[in-house]
């Protein structure tokens, strides 16, 4: 399996542009979690979803942020408009049956925002 | 302990050095614990998940400890390699929105 795929792996916009990050989990992994790593907070959890059904969103930052996963291999995590302070690295991970076992991360995507 | 908490936040040991870390977290409805290795430029690999008090695990010179009552695990690395040097995460997996919370990791780094 190539794993969990993301792209872009790195991604320079403007403020104010519309920004999507795109995640294909492994397959057979029913569980997908998009997080976000900065200096200051270390890797936040955005949003999780299991069976492709939004579980937990109570950590993206505000309405600037949405995630969909329209299919079991297939999820975006968009922010519309992007701000500076979004700059961060933006991972995605995957695994079996929720949080009880291990995430598999992908490379994630650099994101810059001017 | 609401949060997840890790110390050392950095460490600095010499090649053959044996060193452990600490990693508390919330003790009431647990569930799990995950340990993940983060090297620089990489993405996080998962060491260890843990469920059971008491629970130790293996892999290599790399174990771990679950005390689950006092909700605290502990990270072991016997005899360092400069391979080894990278940033060690954990997280629980607890409470009652079953959500996992990350701790900010100690940064080791072992010198040749």
């Amino acid at each position: 399996d190539a794993g969990v795929i993301q792209s872009p792996r790195h991604e320079v916009t403007e403020m104010g542009q519309e920004v999507t990050l795109r995640c294909k989990p492994i397959s057979g992994h029913n569980s997908l979690f998009w997080y976000r790593q900065t200096m200051m907070r270390g890797l936040e959890l955005l949003i999780y979803f299991n069976n492709n059904v939004p579980i937990d969103d109570s950590g993206m930052p505000e309405d600037r942020f949405s995630a969909k996963m329209p299919n079991a291999s297939f999820s975006t995590l968009k922010i519309q408009p992007s701000e500076p302070r979004d700059s961060a690295v933006y991972f995605c991970a995957s695994s079996t049956t929720g949080n009880s076992y291990e995430q598999y991360f992908g490379p994630g995507t650099r994101l810059t925002v001017t | 302990i609401l949060n997840v908490e890790q110390s050392p936040q950095s460490l600095h040991v010499q090649e053959g050095d044996s060193t452990n870390f600490t990693c508390s977290f919330p003790s009431s409805n647990f569930y799990a614990l995950h340990w993940y290795r983060w090297e620089t430029a990489k993405s996080p690999e998962a060491l260890f998940v843990m469920t059971l008090n008491g629970d130790e695990k293996k892999k290599g010179r790399i174990s771990a400890t679950l005390n689950t009552k006092e909700g605290y695990s502990y990270l072991y690395i016997k005899g360092s390699q400069p391979e080894d040097s990278a940033t060690y995460l954990c997280a629980s997996y607890a409470g009652n929105n079953r959500k996992l919370i990350w701790g900010l990791g100690t940064s080791l780094a072992v010198n040749p």
